[in-house]
C-alpha cells in the first residue's frame, strides 16, 4: 500500500510569516503531486500541482519537489489568517488512485 | 463551467430509508469519483468511474450503490445505512483516470439516525 505522510500539526505561525508544510511519499515511481486546502466543514480545493523536480510558484504559494528524497513541500509566504485550514498532500498510485496524506492543520495567528 | 455540483448539501436519513446523492459536472471530465470523509480524517476513496464504467470499488458495503447514467452525472444510492456511515460524501471529477488534479464538489453532509 502506497503511503503519503504528513505531520498532523497544528502548525502555528504568526501573520506575515512563511508557513512550511511537508509531505513524504513511499512510491519512488510517483510522477505527480498535489496540494489541497480544506477549510473546516468544506470540501478540498486544489491549490498546487507539481510534476517535476524543483520549485513551482503561484502567487504566495510555492511547491517544492525532491524526487530523490521523496518529499514535496508547500511554502506559503506572507501567511494570512484566511490561510488557516488543513492542507492535504496527495499522490496518485500506479492505478492513478489519489492517495491522501492525513493533512496538516495550519493556524495563522493575527 | 468549472464546478462539480452536489445535491443535497445536507441529508438526514433513518436506517430504513432509501435516498440518493447526486453529482453533476460539465467540464467534459471522463473520470468521476465518490469519496467519504469523516471528521479530522483525509478523504477515503469509495468508487471510481472511468468513461461511465465502474473501474474501482474499494470494497464498499453493498448498502452503497453507485450509478453513472452518463458522462456528466454520478449518483450514489443509499439503503439501510448505519449511524457510522454518517460523514461528508464528496464527489470529484478529473479529465481522465490519471489523477490529474481532481475537482471536488462541495459535498453532502449525511447524518444517519
Amino acid at each position: 500500500q502506497k503511503e503519503v505522510e504528513q505531520n498532523s500539526g497544528p502548525l502555528s505561525v504568526p501573520e506575515g510569516a512563511i508557513a512550511s508544510l511537508n509531505c513524504t511519499y513511499s512510491d519512488r515511481g510517483s510522477q505527480s503531486f498535489f496540494w489541497y486546502r480544506q477549510y473546516s466543514g468544506k470540501s478540498p480545493e486544489l491549490i498546487m500541482s507539481i510534476y517535476s523536480n524543483g520549485d513551482k510558484e503561484d502567487g504566495r504559494f510555492t511547491a517544492q519537489l525532491n524526487k530523490a528524497s521523496q518529499y514535496v513541500s508547500l511554502l506559503i509566504r506572507d501567511s494570512q489568517p484566511s490561510d488557516s485550514a488543513t492542507y492535504l498532500c496527495a499522490v496518485p498510485d500506479s492505478s492513478y488512485k489519489l492517495i491522501f496524506g492525513s493533512g496538516t492543520r495550519l493556524l495563522v495567528r493575527p | 463551467d468549472t464546478e462539480v455540483t452536489q445535491t443535497p448539501k445536507h441529508l438526514v436519513m433513518g436506517m430504513t430509508n432509501k435516498k440518493s446523492l447526486k453529482c453533476e459536472q460539465h467540464m467534459g471530465h471522463r473520470a468521476m469519483y465518490w469519496y467519504k470523509q469523516k471528521a479530522k480524517k483525509p478523504p477515503e476513496l469509495m468508487f471510481v468511474y472511468s468513461y461511465e464504467k465502474l473501474s474501482i470499488n474499494e470494497s464498499v458495503p453493498s448498502r452503497f450503490s453507485p450509478e453513472c447514467p452518463n458522462s456528466s452525472l454520478l449518483n450514489l444510492h443509499l439503503h439501510a445505512l448505519q449511524p457510522e456511515d454518517s460523514a461528508l460524501y464528496l464527489c470529484a471529477s478529473s479529465p481522465d483516470r490519471r489523477g490529474t488534479g481532481y475537482t471536488f464538489g462541495s459535498g453532502t453532509r449525511l447524518t444517519v439516525v
